[in-house]
């Protein structure tokens, strides 16, 4: 059963980066037949797909924050990372790490961490 | 991008009740859908994909129907930890996106 967490700073200032991994364990990311994805939800909302890589490093993302966002993946640590620039507080929300079959369901989620855009 | 919708936003039932959440898609969707359940502070859970293959381990009162553009999630008889909110997700095309969610609560 593969098992994913996330990671990283819970307060990141305004217009600062912020950064996420996801560390992937019961499974290996070079394995392949898997994408890697990161997934957002604002308080009280519903779900936003930012984007997802395959082990290889072909990546997608959303492009209502494509110009903000790199996704970037780390086999030998089995690990993917998130990379959002230029942050506002409209960027607040818990941040998960999933994985997908292709561009298509989600199977595995981390447990999510909240991130806040605050000075 | 493809807009989804859920109805209704939330409803209160019983335990054993059968339940219906219906989800709609902006343009036909050819059965890319999948739908999760999400507790409070928790992760989704995915529970159906491809409309209506039931994931492993997710028990058998869940299921899930439709074609084209509408797609409905059921369940037949209300369970205790069945209270939370639902949410479809179309993959038909990217972005992939997601429903507003449907919260069940409990009457």
């Amino acid at each position: 059963q593969v098992q994913l967490q996330e990671s990283g700073p819970g307060l990141v200032k305004p217009s600062q980066t912020l950064s996420l991994t996801c560390t992937v364990s019961g499974g290996s990311i070079s394995s392949g037949g898997y994408y890697w994805s990161w997934i957002r939800q604002h308080p009280g909302k519903g779900l936003e797909w930012i984007g997802y890589i395959y082990y290889s490093g072909s990546t997608y993302y959303n492009p209502s924050l494509k110009s903000r966002v790199t996704i970037s993946v780390d086999t030998s640590k089995n690990q993917f990372s998130l990379k959002l620039s230029s942050v506002t507080a409209a960027d607040t929300a818990v941040y998960y790490c999933a994985r997908n079959d292709g561009s298509s369901w989600l199977d595995s989620w981390g447990q999510g961490t909240l991130v806040t855009v605050s000075s | 991008d493809i807009q989804m919708t859920q109805s209704p936003s939330s409803l209160s039932a019983s335990v054993g009740d059968r339940v219906t959440i219906t989800c709609r898609a902006s343009q036909g969707i050819s059965n890319s859908l999948a739908w999760y359940q999400q507790k409070p502070g928790k992760a989704p859970k995915l529970l159906l994909y491809a409309a209506s293959r039931l994931e492993s381990g997710v028990p058998s009162r869940f299921s899930g129907s439709g074609s084209g553009t509408d797609y409905t999630l059921t369940i037949s008889s209300l369970q205790p930890e069945d209270f939370a909110t639902y949410y479809c997700q179309q993959y038909y095309s990217t972005p992939s996106t997601f429903g507003p969610g449907t919260k069940v609560d409990i009457k």
